[in-house]
């Protein structure tokens, strides 16, 4: 079974700073795919950023960007220039099989403050 | 935005009572999961379809059914509700299994469920 790893339930980070986000996942699968969901107060959960396993090139979305190293099985998420808007929950998430089943991590609360 | 609606957003109920909660897509989209979102665990999959009347289990199934009888809806049932299911439950979508593009799950608003 799929497992995915979120160690740090809670980080704080100055407005217009960087912060990385830690993820790890355990799974015996080649062929994967990797995510990161945003859930803001308002409860919806907003794709931020996906990764396919088999490509070496990191995924960049503007100010979001990961560090995948799949040897490691890691998949971190860096948000560049803080924003009060990026005062969310993150959620890293594994997906593979047929069925395009999610697996979860318990999420890290990003606070960004002034 | 994805178009999908799930009802209701909020429900109260008791323990004992038969609770069900709606989720409609406007995409056409094959692939609908049913997830429950609590503190310290983060979304786990109760229940998914991969086409009208096929469905399967996942993670934490036990105390729900679901259905399928139109490409448009997917219906999650707690058929004697618990206190154990007081949560928030999200529906999601995804095109099919083919590549990252089709594969990603798009979510609903989510419904806050209280079993008294």
């Amino acid at each position: 079974a799929q497992t995915v790893t979120q160690s740090q339930p809670e980080m704080s980070v100055q407005e217009a700073e960087t912060v990385t986000l830690s993820c790890t996942y355990d799974t015996s699968e080649s062929n994967y795919y990797l995510f990161w969901y945003k859930q803001p107060p308002s409860r919806q959960m907003i794709l931020v950023i996906r990764q396919e396993a088999y490509k070496q090139q990191n995924a960049t979305e503007n100010r979001f960007s990961v560090n995948f190293q799949k040897a490691a099985k890691s998949f971190s998420l860096k948000i560049s220039d803080s924003q009060l808007g990026d005062t969310a929950m993150y959620f890293c998430a594994f997906l593979t099989g047929t069925a395009s089943k999610l697996t979860f991590g318990t999420g890290t609360r990003l606070q960004v403050t002034l | 935005d994805a178009g999908i609606t799930q009802s209701p957003r909020h429900k109260v109920t008791e323990t004992g009572t038969p609770v069900t909660l709606r989720c409609h897509q406007t995409e056409n989209h094959r692939y609908m999961y049913w997830y429950r979102q609590d503190p310290g665990h983060g979304l786990r999959l109760i229940h998914y379809s991969y086409g009208v009347k096929d469905t399967d289990k996942g993670e934490v199934s036990d105390g729900y059914s679901v259905s399928r009888s139109k490409t448009e809806d997917f219906l999650l049932t707690l058929e004697s509700a618990t206190s154990s299911q007081t949560s928030v439950y999200f529906c999601a979508i995804s095109e099919s299994s083919g590549g990252l593009a089709k594969n990603i799950q798009y979510f609903g608003a989510g419904t806050r469920l209280s079993v008294l």
